[in-house]
C-alpha cells in the first residue's frame, strides 16, 4: 500500500502561470481532502471531495482555485494565475469516510508551491 | 466555528526528559475528536495520538499520553523519555463527530530535543 501520493513534491511557478497539484488517495479510499499550510502556520482546510463530487469547499478561495476528483485518476487542485501569496505547502489526505467510526485519515507528504 | 490554540510556539527538552505541549480549543459541540500530529522536516503529517471526547480516560500510546480536560477544553500532550527523533512541529487538531469531516488545526509548537 503506497499511501497517499502527491506530486510533484516541489513546484515552482512564475506569477500568472497555472499550478496543478495531484493527489492519488490510498487504495480503497474514496474521500479526498485538501489543506494549505502557509509558512510557520498550521494546516487550513480547503476542500473535501468524493469521486466526481465536491462535498465541502468552504475553505477554498472563491477565485482562481478549483478542485476535482474524477471517476478515474487522481484528484487535482488547480490554481490559476498564481500570485506570491499562493506560495505554501499543499497537503492532500484521504479516508474511507465512514462516519463517526473513522476519525483519522492519512496525509500525503505535500506539494511545496513556490511562486517567483 | 471551532478554533484551536497552541500557546507555545517553541519548546525544548533534554533527551530522556519529559515535556508537555499545551493545546486549548473552543467549540459548542459535545461530540468530537482531538488529535496530535507530528510534522518532521520531511513534511509528512504523522498521527501521534487521538482522543474521543466522550471518553474520560486519557489516551496513551507508548511514550505519548494526553491530559484531556473536557470542561476546560484543554488537550495537552506529554512526551516521556524524549528522543532525538521526537524533534518536530506538533499540531493539535479538532474534528467534529457530527458536522463535516475536516480538521481544524492549531498553529503548531516546534519541539527541539537537546542531546
Amino acid at each position: 500500500n503506497a499511501g497517499v501520493m502527491q506530486n510533484p513534491r516541489h513546484l515552482v511557478r512564475r506569477r500568472g502561470q497555472e499550478a496543478r497539484l495531484r493527489c492519488s488517495p490510498m487504495k480503497g479510499h474514496s474521500h479526498v481532502y485538501w489543506y494549505r499550510q502557509l509558512p510557520e502556520e498550521g494546516l487550513k482546510f480547503m476542500v473535501y471531495l468524493q469521486k466526481e463530487n465536491i462535498i465541502d469547499e468552504s475553505g477554498m478561495p472563491k477565485e482562481r482555485f478549483s478542485a476535482e476528483f474524477p471517476k478515474e485518476g487522481p484528484s487535482i487542485l488547480r490554481i490559476q494565475q498564481v500570485v506570491r501569496g499562493d506560495s505554501a505547502a499543499y497537503f492532500c489526505a484521504s479516508s474511507t469516510g465512514q462516519g463517526v467510526f473513522h476519525y483519522g485519515y492519512t496525509f500525503g507528504s505535500g506539494t511545496r508551491l513556490t511562486v517567483v | 466555528a471551532q478554533t484551536v490554540t497552541q500557546s507555545q510556539p517553541e519548546m525544548s527538552v533534554q533527551e530522556a526528559e519529559t515535556v508537555t505541549l499545551s493545546c486549548t480549543y473552543d467549540t459548542s459541540e459535545s461530540d468530537y475528536y482531538l488529535f496530535w500530529y507530528k510534522q518532521p522536516p520531511s513534511r509528512q503529517m504523522i498521527l501521534v495520538i487521538r482522543q474521543e471526547a466522550y471518553k474520560q480516560q486519557n489516551a496513551t500510546e507508548n511514550r505519548f499520553s494526553v491530559n484531556f480536560q473536557k470542561a476546560a477544553k484543554s488537550f495537552s500532550l506529554k512526551i516521556s523519555d524524549s528522543q532525538l527523533g521526537d524533534a518536530a512541529m506538533y499540531f493539535c487538531a479538532y474534528r467534529s463527530a457530527n458536522y463535516g469531516q475536516n480538521f481544524v488545526f492549531g498553529p503548531g509548537t516546534r519541539l527541539s530535543v537537546l542531546p
